[in-house]
């Protein structure tokens, strides 16, 4: 299977515990996005990466969110101190070089539950 | 007032009724992505569009851009269409590469 993949697909973590997430994106895909959707809602942007450099942040990505993406591939996303507010479907998406904006290949999604 | 607003934001419906499910937006776009999302997360893309119309099988998309409005319809529907069905545009800001995602309708194809 070539397309977008992340681990775990599901996680339930207790409050103040740290989580990690992880986004491998199609290979040839030099763009990648973190997106985060509460239940009944679309989702919502959090932070974009091209390559390994991180071009934007969204204010929802507080400082206790941190994202990388050291060799420009796979991407991780850390949740530091989680609260019961986190607790949301974690998407990630890639998209090749060209066009600039154009369609998005989007992953399973990580389910959180924090208790 | 959320960017891209849906509506309906459910809809339910016999096996073999046309759909429409409309998208307004509030700021000017270079794209608009209309998205198929299953129970369990996976989001799939259905069309990406920035003027006129495009059609895939029983999917028809199309977009007017002076009104700021596009809609997707289905032909001849079925209860595998069944699945929440998301509007998202790329707005026209400078550096901008995000999609900003209306909430969503929940469509029900009853058999």
């Amino acid at each position: 299977d070539t397309g977008v993949s992340q681990d775990p697909r599901h996680k339930i973590t207790k409050r103040g515990q740290n989580v990690t997430f992880r986004c491998d994106p199609i290979s040839e895909h030099n763009r990648l996005y973190w997106y985060r959707q509460t239940l009944g809602q679309g989702p919502e942007f959090l932070t974009y990466f091209q390559n390994e450099a991180q071009l934007e942040k969204s204010r929802l990505l507080s400082d206790r969110f941190s994202a990388e993406r050291p060799k420009g591939s796979f991407s991780t996303l850390e949740i530091q101190r989680t609260e019961q507010g986190d607790s949301a479907m974690y998407l990630c998406a890639s998209s090749p070089p060209v066009p600039l904006r154009g369609t998005q290949y989007f992953g399973p999604g990580t389910r959180l539950t924090v208790l | 007032k959320n960017e891209v607003e849906q509506s309906p934001q459910n809809l339910t419906a016999q096996e073999g009724e046309f759909i429409t499910i409309n998208c307004s937006y509030s700021v000017g776009i270079s794209a608009l992505h209309w998205l198929q999302q299953h129970p369990g997360g996976g989001i799939v893309s259905l069309f990406m569009l920035s003027s006129g119309k495009k059609k895939h099988g029983r999917l028809i998309a199309t977009i007017n851009i002076q009104e700021k409005h596009s809609s997707l319809h289905i032909t001849a529907s079925h209860p595998r269409d069944s699945a929440v069905y998301i509007c998202a545009v790329y707005p026209l800001i400078q550096g901008a590469q995000k999609l900003v995602f209306g909430q969503g309708t929940r469509l029900t194809i009853n058999p």
